[in-house]
Formats: structure tokens, C-alpha cells, sequence
């Protein structure tokens, strides 16, 4: 089955470590994003990548990071300068840079930090 | 940039009833507008797009409207049932750019 795959569902943090958020995707699509969900916030864009090895900061991309090594995958690293990390994360994926075509998400990533 | 506003932000009907979820925007040139559904837990997936030279789209149960010149699209939903209780989202994406803006999201609840 194609599709993208996030994980872990569920990961908790301590204060001051970083964390990494992984996403794959097997639809061989070039486009891909993070977005952070908060209540009544709707979806935030945290970076997006429209091709392999090339990466741009979205609304809200302080205390992240990413990388883009290979075209399938789109790795998160929520650092400990991020002040308020607590949300869940949506990774998507679409066909080509435009987003002007369908945009499928993954299952997300519950972040929590204690 | 792009500003979406989407109303209600939580909606609650009976079975059977229809729901009408509407969102405004403020770039003209907008030309591409996606609904999503999100159930609990769970990635937001496609329902229904529609694009700036056509009025209407309608798939089943589901249909969205386009009225360029006053800048808002809606999603119509007809016979509503428990399962398309969810949050729903709208989007618009500009022709300068390849990244959507989202609503804040609406909270469709259908009661039994």
C-alpha cells in the first residue's frame, strides 16, 4: 500500500532534550511538510521541502530543524529551544511542489513534554 | 499573505439534517481550495477540492460552492450520518504560491 507513515504516534519529551519526528512516504511524491495542530489554531506550516537536498522555513520554524536526504523521507527534530513543543505534529506529502494537487497526511505525532 | 476565515468553528445537528461550513479569503487570485476531514486521532485526508473556473463541484452526499467574487467557498453536506462527525478544514491556495493556507477548522458533531 502507498501511502506516508509518521512515527512514533505518541512520544514524550523531557525539557531540554531534543527529539526527532520521523515521516516516510512510498508515494514517490517530491513535495513534503510539517505542520504543528494546536486547539483552535488549525494547521501551522513548519517547513516544507519541494524537492530532495533543498528545505525552507514555513510560518513557525524557530526551534525546529529538518533534513532532506533522501526523496521518501522528512525527519523533525524538535530541539530544546523550542519554548513550547506540546502539540501534535502532521507530516504530508504531495506530488510535486505546487501543492496545486492533492496534499495526503500522515497519522501524526503526539508530542508531549514532561 | 493569504487570510482564510472559516465559520462555525463548531457545528452540531441531528441525523438527517444538513451542514454548511463556510470559509472566506482575501487573495483574488486564489485558485485552488481543498476541503479536508479529520477524524479524532488521525491525519487530515481530502474530501472535495474545487478550482477557481468552476462553480460547483459535487460528489455524493458532498458538495462545495465557489463564489470568486465575493472570495468564499462552502461545503455542503446532505443527510448527515455519526461517521461525518469530525473536524473539517479548508484551504486556499494562491496562484503565487504552492503552499495552502488553512482554517482555523470546524467541529462537526452529528447527534444520533
Amino acid at each position: 500500500d502507498g501511502g506516508i507513515t509518521q512515527s512514533p504516534k505518541y512520544l514524550f519529551r523531557k525539557e531540554g532534550q531534543n527529539v526527532t519526528l520521523s515521516c516516510e512516504q512510498n508515494l514517490n511524491h517530491d513535495a513534503m511538510y510539517w505542520y504543528r495542530q494546536d486547539p483552535g489554531q488549525g494547521l501551522r506550516l513548519i517547513y516544507y521541502s519541494q524537492i530532495v537536498n533543498d528545505f525552507q522555513k514555513g510560518d513557525i520554524a524557530e526551534g525546529y530543524s529538518v533534513s532532506r536526504e533522501k526523496k521518501e523521507s522528512f525527519p523533525l527534530t524538535v530541539t530544546s529551544a523550542q519554548k513550547n513543543p506540546t502539540a501534535f505534529y502532521l507530516c504530508a506529502s504531495s506530488r510535486d511542489g505546487s501543492m496545486n494537487t492533492e496534499a495526503f497526511f500522515g497519522q501524526g505525532t503526539r508530542l508531549t513534554v514532561v | 499573505g493569504e487570510n482564510v476565515e472559516q465559520h462555525p468553528s463548531t457545528l452540531s445537528v441531528q441525523e438527517g439534517d444538513s451542514a454548511v461550513i463556510k470559509c472566506t479569503y482575501s487573495d483574488s487570485a486564489s485558485n485552488y481550495f481543498p476541503w479536508y476531514k479529520q477524524e479524532l486521532g488521525k491525519g487530515p485526508q481530502l474530501i472535495i477540492d474545487i478550482r477557481s473556473n468552476v462553480g460547483e463541484k459535487k460528489d455524493q452526499r458532498i458538495a462545495v460552492t465557489l463564489n470568486k467574487t465575493a472570495k468564499h467557498f462552502s461545503l455542503h453536506i446532505t443527510e448527515t450520518q455519526p461517521e461525518d462527525s469530525a473536524v473539517y478544514f479548508c484551504a486556499v491556495l494562491s496562484g503565487g504560491s504552492y503552499i495552502p493556507t488553512f482554517g482555523r477548522g470546524t467541529s462537526l458533531i452529528v447527534h444520533p
